[in-house]
């Protein structure tokens, strides 16, 4: 079975750009989250879909930040434009129902990540 | 604020001998927790985990000790192995309640042949 992928792995671009990140989570998996991690600090979320419904965008920057689920499958990420303290790994995750024991007793499989660095 | 935090952001040792990652939280309203092993590259993967209720969770070579009053909790492995070199995440949750994980900074650990 295919895990999380994300799309592209590295992205270099200038300050006032615009990058779109994609993730495709596990095939069945209705929940997805976005993650990020500036280097050498803690994982930070940022938001969470419930197939294409956002249940929680709390983590969320600022407005800069466009996050997508069309059609409750894959999810695009746009940060237009991007700022320099952007830079980060941004990490994308997907996980089944949490039913009712709780969402933390559900595994979240993690993607490898995409690396920007915004110059 | 961080609510998790691993102080030492690197560990290094013998092959065979054991490592003990640390983790200190400070919301006393996080009663789930886990570690996760991230090696470079890739994203983070689930390694064990630990409810309040317990004192105590072993899976393995991975035993993770949780001392509520403290607001501690470790990770043991035994015997360490030099795959097990990678950074490790510490994450707290609220079980019923957010199901999203707060996680600390990472240790990275380094097992010598």
């Amino acid at each position: 079975e295919a895990g999380v992928t994300q799309f592209p792995s590295h992205s270099v671009i200038e300050k006032g750009q615009t990058v779109t990140l994609r993730c495709d989570p596990i095939s069945g998996h209705d929940n997805l989250y976005w993650y990020r991690r500036v280097m050498g600090k803690e994982i930070k979320f940022l938001l969470h879909f419930v197939k294409e419904s956002k249940q929680d965008e709390s983590g969320m920057p600022n407005n800069r930040f466009l996050a997508e689920r069309t059609g409750g499958t894959y999810s695009t990420l746009k940060v237009q434009p991007a700022e320099l303290e952007d830079s980060g790994v941004y990490f994308c995750a997907s996980s089944l129902n949490p039913g009712r024991a709780g969402g933390p007793l559900v595994t979240q499989y993690f993607g490898p990540g995409t690396r920007l660095l915004v110059l | 604020d961080q609510q998790v935090k691993q102080n030492s952001p690197s560990l290094s040792v013998q092959e065979g001998r054991i490592s003990i990652l640390n983790c200190d939280y400070t919301n006393s309203m996080f009663d789930y927790f886990l570690w996760y092993k991230k090696y470079p590259a890739e994203g983070p993967t689930f390694l064990i985990s630990i409810s309040s209720i317990k004192d105590k969770n072993e899976d393995g070579r991975f035993t993770v000790f949780l001392n509520k009053s403290a607001k501690h909790l470790s990770l043991h492995i035994v015997p360490s192995q030099p795959g097990d070199s990678a950074v490790y995440f510490c994450a707290a949750s609220v079980l019923g309640g957010s199901y999203i994980p707060t996680f600390g900074r990472g240790t990275s650990l380094i097992v010598h042949p």
